[in-house]
């Protein structure tokens, strides 16, 4: 089986300020890890991924990634928050064989402050 | 390219009414899905399908059916709504369901059941 755990609900952070948005996951065998994001009123959208090919995995408009299994964690973090990332950020993970079950995360809701 | 397109986007029923959202998907993609979205419950997965003429249970298939009319379109209906049934619901597609692959979405069919 296979679970995402994301800390913290809502975040709230400063302009300019380091973004850093939590999960961790569990699962039996070696997985693949995304990070989503959802703008208010729309769809979710890939903004990263790990499929083991690199433990640092840069995505769109300026976020990353660590894979760390020995944590069980794949956090995000983007040095300096921008107003425009104001949005809902989900972790998904899935595992290898079998069809696409993707398990997601409850969502972190990122408040960024002027 | 519109990528994932739903309709309606909003819908108030009555209970017991039944309706059918409709997806389509214009990037030629061969799995598709259907999720829920609940708030502090993240996305749970209704119904997919891997590939054209094949459908199959999620997480979350009771009250609901679906329909894989073709490769672009994929519908799901409720048969007789009910208040629990009130959510938003988001279609997406991959390219297959390997596992390491990104899911596109949707912008969202946002239902009330009174």
């Amino acid at each position: 089986a296979q679970s995402v755990t994301q800390l913290g609900s809502h975040v709230s952070v400063s302009e300019g300020a380091l973004v850093l948005l939590r999960c961790n996951y569990s699962s039996s065998v070696p997985p693949y890890l995304f990070w989503y994001v959802q703008y208010p009123n729309q769809g979710l959208q890939l903004l990263l991924k790990y499929t083991s090919a690199a433990t640092l995995v840069k995505g769109i408009n300026g976020f990353e990634a660590e894979f760390k299994k020995s944590e069980t964690s794949f956090h995000l973090t983007k040095p300096s928050a921008h107003m425009s990332d104001a949005a809902e950020y989900f972790c998904a993970v899935t595992t290898l064989g079998g069809y696409q079950k993707v398990t997601f995360g409850i969502g972190t809701k990122l408040q960024v402050i002027p | 390219n519109a990528g994932v397109t739903q309709t309606p986007k909003f819908q108030v029923l009555k209970t017991g009414q039944s309706m059918t959202l409709q997806c389509a998907q214009d990037m030629n993609h061969n799995s598709m899905y259907w999720y829920r979205q609940d708030p502090g419950m993240g996305l749970r997965l209704i119904y997919y399908s891997a590939s054209e003429g094949t459908t199959d249970k999620g997480e979350v298939p009771n009250g609901y059916n679906v329909s894989r009319l073709n490769k672009r379109e994929f519908s799901l209906r409720l048969e007789s709504a009910a208040p629990s049934q009130t959510s938003v619901y988001f279609c997406a597609s991959s390219w297959d369901s390997s596992s390491y692959n990104e899911q596109f979405f949707g912008p969202g069919t946002r239902l009330t059941v009174l």
